[in-house]
């Protein structure tokens, strides 16, 4: 198995580009998560989804839209760069709600100039 | 929303004290509390968590406890090594259990 994967592992934006963030997972997760961490403010909460096809606000989403069209993708698109967005994401999922174990993709470091 | 503080920021110790990390809660009706440990460059993973039903967890080396009174919980390495060293992060439940909320972490660097 390989668990969370998350692509591309690093990727360099100009202000105003957009991208997408890819997510899988072979372990037949409900759900899945979208995090950002910043340097001393831990992981913060972007989107999640609890099931194909939906999609919920986490605590910081401006500026981000997901997508979970099919069970083991979560994609997680920026359609307007900016500097505030330069930062590592994680992916993860997990079998059930929060109280389950949320397994963790490697990140993405992106950085917007 | 729920709001989780985490102390303190950086922790040294030497090989073979304990180390203690403490958080703090703000909403009453959270009941999972899990701890993550974060290698340089690496992927968070889950280390131990206790649910709001216990006051105290322990696996080898590593307890954490519950003070759900006080809304605030710890976590508690004891003979410290070197492969402890990580950034450490707590984390608790909303009141509707779907998200997690993470504190900021802990940075913790065992000296040989």
């Amino acid at each position: 198995n390989a668990g969370v994967t998350q692509t591309p592992k690093f990727r360099v934006l100009k202000t105003g580009q957009s991208m997408t963030l890819l997510c899988a997972q072979d372990m037949n997760h409900e759900y899945m998560y979208w995090y950002r961490q910043d340097p001393g403010m831990g992981l913060r909460l972007i989107h999640y989804s609890v099931g194909e096809g939906t999609t919920a606000k986490g605590e910081v989403p401006d500026g981000y839209n997901v997508s979970r069209l099919k069970k083991q993708n979560f994609l997680l698109g920026l359609e307007s760069a900016a500097p505030s967005q330069t930062s590592v994401y994680f992916c993860a999922s997990s079998a059930g709600p929060s109280a389950y174990e949320q397994y963790f993709g490697p990140g993405t470091r992106l950085t917007v100039t | 929303g729920e709001n989780v503080e985490q102390h303190p920021s950086t922790l040294s110790v030497q090989e073979g004290d304990s180390a203690v990390i403490k958080c703090t809660y703000s909403d009453s009706a959270s009941n999972y509390f899990p701890w993550y440990k974060q290698e340089l460059g690496k992927r968070p993973q889950l280390i131990i968590d206790i649910r709001s039903n216990v006051g105290e967890k322990k696996d080898q080396r590593i307890a954490v406890t519950l003070n759900k009174t006080a809304k605030h919980f710890s976590l508690h390495i004891t003979e410290t090594q070197p492969e402890d060293s990580a950034v450490y992060f707590c984390a608790a439940t909303d009141n509707a259990g779907n998200m997690l909320t993470f504190g900021g972490g802990t940075r913790l660097m065992v000296k040989p």
